[in-house]
Parts: structure tokens; sequence; C-alpha cells
């Protein structure tokens, strides 16, 4: 039973690219999140995506979007990168209904901006 | 506004120690859900347990229990004879019923001498 995967494992880009990441969710699982995480901080949730469209948002600009396709797999893009969006960027499947609550989560990639 | 705290921000104890992390959380909700999870240095959230507001059953695995109190809203994580391999960033976190966005501690940083 596969897990939660995550590509690419490490990013190196510069300010001001764009940047895509690609997460494909836990077998049976429909939903997918996203969550940023600083380093020596907890998570901070950015969206979800359930039935290919954004369900909740947390408090993150437009220069974060995604998109959730048919196979349920999720990118998560960040436009005109900053220095701050250097962290480990987190994704989470579930399944909804039953599973809502518990998000089961993919190894992360790490994103340095330079 | 829902909120997690975890208070110690690392603890460091000798292999066998009994150890125990704290988490307190806030939320104006009557339905929610607690989680705790384990971040070992490699970066993946590993799940650990979930617990519903309306259950306030302490639970054992293994070496794992949870004192979960409704009166002091708190949700506490004891390890008993601790081993190196415990040691990791454990984040205790929370979600509201309807809502998708999991709400994080700042993580306790758990050192396991041998």
């Amino acid at each position: 039973d596969a897990g939660v995967t995550q590509s690419p494992t490490h990013l190196i880009k510069t300010r001001g690219q764009q940047v895509t990441l690609r997460c494909s969710p836990k077998s049976g699982h429909d939903t997918v999140s996203w969550y940023q995480q600083a380093l020596g901080q907890g998570p901070q949730f950015i969206f979800q995506y359930y039935e290919e469209e954004e369900r909740q948002r947390g408090n993150f600009p437009d220069r974060f979007s995604g998109h959730q396709f048919p196979n349920y797999s999720s990118e998560l893009n960040v436009n005109a990168l900053l220095l701050g969006d250097s962290a480990l960027y987190l994704c989470a499947s579930s399944f909804f209904p039953g599973g809502a609550y518990e998000q089961y989560f993919g190894p992360g990639t790490r994103l340095t901006v330079t | 506004a829902q909120k997690v705290t975890q208070a110690q921000t690392e603890i460091s104890v000798v292999e066998k120690e009994d150890v125990t992390l704290d988490c307190v959380y806030e939320t104006r909700d009557t339905t929610y859900y607690l989680f705790w999870y384990k971040q070992p240095p490699s970066g993946e959230l590993v799940f650990l347990i979930r617990r519903n507001s309306f259950d306030e059953q302490n639970e054992i695995s293994g070496r794992y229990s949870w004192n979960f109190q409704k009166s002091t809203s708190s949700f506490n994580f004891t390890i008993t004879a601790s081993q190196v391999v415990d040691s990791a960033v454990y984040f205790c976190a929370l979600i509201e019923d309807g809502n998708y966005q999991l709400i994080w501690g700042a993580g306790t940083k758990l050192i396991i001498k041998p």
C-alpha cells in the first residue's frame, strides 16, 4: 500500500522564480492538503483540495496556488519566490468524509530560495 | 479562535526514563479532534493518535499513552521507558468539526540520550 509521495525531494530556486511541487495521495484517499513548515516551527496550512477544487485556504497570498487532478494527485505552485518561502512543503492526504480529519503526510519537499 | 500550545520547547532525558509531553488547546467548538504526530530528523510527519472531543478515555499503545482532559483542555503524551529511537520533534494538533485545517503547536523536541 503506497503512502503519500512527493516530488522533488529538494529544490533550489532564485528569488522571483516560480516553482511547482507535486503530490500523490495515499491509495484510497481523495483529498490533498498542503502545509508549509519553516525551520523550527510547526506546519502552517496553505490549502486543501477536494473534487478538483480548493475547499479551504489558510492565510497565504495568491502567489500560492494549486491544482488537483482527476486521479487525486495535486500540485502546489508558488510564483515570484521570496527568500521567506524557503521551507519544507508537506503534502497530506485523507479521504472524505469518513477519514476527513485524519491526515497522512508525505516526506516533504525542501525548497531553498536564494 | 483555535490554538494549540506546547510549552516545552525541548526535553532531554536518559534512555529508559519516562517522559511526558504537554499539550494545551483552545477552541470554542464542542466537537473537535486532537492529534499527535512525530517528526523524526528525516522530516516526514508520522501520525500517532487521534482523539475525539466526546471520548475522554485515555489510550495506551505499547510504551505510548495519552491523557485527554477536557476540564483542563489538555492532551498530554507519555512515553514509558524511552528509547533513543523516540528522539524526534513531537507535534500536537487540533481540528474543529467542519474545518479541514490542522492547527499545530510549535512542537517539542525530545532528545533521548543513551
